[in-house]
């Protein structure tokens, strides 16, 4: 039982354009999403989160957008650098997880110089 | 400030052995998670330990337990390994014990194979 979902294992983006990366979520208790950036051989860091009572939180070049209907969240990277290239995660984290974090499978992004 | 560190890096045992992984927390952290990553998936939460006390736990059998001691660092011990235990298995440290709504600070992971 997948309940967080990136189904685009990779994304390849030109540097300079926008990078649109995407997660579903099956379960609508959730209230917390958060997105994370891995680095080879390092752990995760976190960049940034969105509560479920918003639909849209921004951090420099990071914007995350939540639909709650459609039980959908996008993470916008404008402009794309070399030094975003990384595996990024989606999570989410809600009464019925225990506040406990679910992770998506993440999504490898590519920026082409 | 130190960060979260792990040890060992890398670690090869065989079926049915046990192994124990350490963590320190970062600085001023009371709280650690532990999680396991397989290859190709996101991490999945094993437990976490609030001010020495397991404070939540993920869907891991029990042989799979841990400590946390009075300076905030913590185990994870495995017991009789499994093929699937291979993984790399990450901590991460946080201020308070409700799981994901503070920001938790991760290690950089052990790396487990077994044969």
């Amino acid at each position: 039982d997948q309940q967080v979902k990136q189904n685009s294992p990779s994304l390849s983006v030109q540097e300079g354009r926008i990078s649109i990366l995407n997660c579903d979520y099956t379960n609508s208790m959730f209230d917390y999403f958060l997105w994370y950036k891995k680095y080879p051989a390092e752990g995760p860091t976190f960049l940034i989160s969105i509560s479920s009572i918003k639909d849209k939180n921004e951090d420099g070049r990071f914007t995350v957008f939540l639909n709650k209907s459609a039980k959908h969240l996008s993470l916008h990277i404008v402009p794309s650098q070399p030094g975003d290239s990384a595996v990024y995660f989606c999570a989410a984290s809600g009464l019925r997880s225990n506040y406990q974090l679910i992770w998506g499978a993440g999504t490898k992004l590519i920026i082409k110089p | 400030e130190t960060g979260v560190t792990q040890s060992p890096t890398h670690l090869i045992k065989t079926r049915g052995q046990q192994v124990t992984l350490r963590c320190s927390s970062q600085s001023g952290h009371n709280t650690v998670s532990w999680y396991q990553q397989a290859l190709g998936q996101g991490p999945q939460f094993i437990f976490q330990y609030y001010r020495e006390e397991e404070n939540g736990r993920g869907n891991f059998p029990p042989r799979f337990s841990g400590l946390q001691f009075p300076n905030y660092s913590s185990e994870l011990n495995v017991n009789a390994l499994e093929l699937d235990d291979s993984a790399l298995y990450l901590c991460a440290s946080s201020l308070g014990g409700i799981g994901g709504m503070n920001e938790q600070f991760f290690g950089p992971g052990t790396r487990l194979t077994v044969l």
